[in-house]
């Protein structure tokens, strides 16, 4: 069985600080990896995906996250916050066996002006 | 392109009545998931459709039900609805299996 686990449910952030949100997963084969941003009384919007290849992966907005298989990790990060950013971030895992995603429980990042 | 979309965006409901969800996936996206997303168990996976099949099935009562038309538009349904039904309830396509799954901007509802 996947799960997904997103350390800090609240992260604050000063304006122009590195962003850094956590996130585990455990999965018995090798998984794809998403994250996702949700912007108040909005949907999922994509930020970046893994899938094979290149564990550095770059997002939209600045974005990016790095797979590291020994620490089963997945974490988030953008070295400049911008009052933008602000929002709800989901981590996602799926096997490559099936569609079904198993999502974290999210992160709520609040940038500091 | 257009996005995913859904319908209706808001709808107020009572006790005991039953609703339908529409969602219509981004043009060419053959696969449909349906997540229900509350405050206290986070995004919960529903059920998948591809091609007309349910393919998936998350851990949710039977009241819970859906359906995929042969143009990929999908349906889901809830009976009796029970005021813990009140979440907001994302559709979600991707063009074929494993693949990038976008969302659309959810129905929420509110069971009284």
């Amino acid at each position: 069985a996947q799960s997904v686990t997103q350390l800090g449910s609240h992260v604050s952030v000063s304006e122009g600080a590195l962003v850094l949100l956590r996130c585990n997963y455990s999965s018995s084969v090798p998984p794809y990896l998403f994250w996702y941003v949700q912007y108040p009384n909005q949907g999922l919007q994509l930020l970046l995906k893994y899938t094979t290849g290149a564990t550095l992966v770059k997002g939209i907005n600045g974005f990016e996250a790095e797979f590291k298989k020994s620490e089963t990790s997945f974490h988030l990060t953008k070295p400049s916050a911008h009052m933008s950013d602000a929002a709800e971030y989901f981590c996602a895992v799926s096997q490559n066996t099936g569609n079904q995603f198993y999502f974290g429980t999210g992160t709520s990042l609040t940038v500091i002006p | 392109k257009a996005g995913v979309t859904q319908t209706p965006r808001y709808l107020i409901k009572t006790r005991g009545q039953q609703v339908t969800l529409s969602c219509s996936p981004i043009s060419g996206h053959r696969s449909v998931s349906w997540y229900q997303q509350t405050p206290g168990q986070g995004l919960q996976f529903l059920f998948e459709y591809f091609s007309e099949t349910q393919r998936n099935k998350g851990n949710f009562p039977g009241r819970f039900s859906g359906r995929q038309f042969s143009n990929s538009r999908s349906e889901m349904n809830v009976s009796t609805l029970e005021l813990g039904d009140s979440a907001l309830y994302l559709c979600a396509s991707s063009r074929k299996y494993q693949e990038t799954q976008y969302f659309g901007p959810g129905t929420r509802l509110l069971v009284l």
